[in-house]
């Protein structure tokens, strides 16, 4: 079967740096998505990875690893702003996104 | 960048009764939307993929007689749930991807609907 694995909670302070790891199993891979999602809201793009390595984008990066199966989400220099959930995805063979049960990043003064 | 917005973003109906719910794609055209469901504290479901001009494909166990899909055109996708109840009662979003913003296969989320059944 299909399976998106990722941590249902973290904690971490403002000013921090956070990493949300997510793992996977499907049919096929067309690339993973982060996604972030504030209560209530519908889900907003963070980043795309198809080719292992590391991508940066301010202070968000995400890493993919697709012999293991991992990605990975670095959040620096957190802000009160950051809290929300972080949701890993993956696109499969017929290009149809697999989601994982999100993320809940609190973050603490 | 892409846009999809929806329409209602909030509805309160009575059991019984029907919803629509709009997905439209306004700087883009849309060959393919998506529908999903959330429950609180819960990831997102695809219920079904929408296809312009052809009928939707639905996921299992999502009946296709109670949640109608139509994709009339290259921007609009409207949900219909028939006969809601209690149980329906969700969070509702729908995304389309955008062909020509290159091969990342990402999808465009509307803001959602929250729909609750009393």
């Amino acid at each position: 079967g299909q399976n998106i694995d990722q941590p249902t909670e973290m904690t971490a302070t403002e000013g921090a740096i956070v990493q949300i790891n997510c793992t996977y199993q499907t049919s096929g891979f067309n690339g993973l998505f982060w996604y972030q999602q504030h209560a209530g809201e519908a889900p907003t793009f963070l980043s795309y990875n198809v080719l292992d390595g590391l991508e940066e984008k301010g202070r968000f990066s995400s890493f993919l690893s697709r012999s293991k199966g991992y990605s990975y989400l670095l959040l620096k220099e957190l802000q009160m702003k950051d809290s929300a959930s972080y949701l890993c995805a993956v696109s499969d063979s017929n290009y149809q996104l697999i989601w994982g049960a999100g993320t809940k990043l609190i973050i603490k003064p | 960048g892409a846009v999809v917005s929806q329409h209602p973003s909030r509805v309160i109906c009575k059991s019984g009764t029907s919803v629509k719910i709009e997905c439209r794609s306004l700087d883009f055209q849309a060959t393919t939307m998506f529908w999903y469901r959330q429950f609180p504290k819960q990831s997102l479901m695809l219920m079904a993929t929408s296809n312009e001009g052809s009928k939707a494909t639905y996921e299992q166990g999502v009946e296709k007689d109670k949640f109608l899909i139509n994709h009339a055109s290259l921007t609009l996708s409207t949900l219909t749930v028939t006969s809601a109840h209690p149980e329906d009662s969700s969070f509702y979003i729908c995304s389309a991807r955008d062909p020509s913003a290159g091969d990342n296969n990402e999808q465009f989320f509307g803001p959602g609907t929250r729909l609750t059944v009393l």
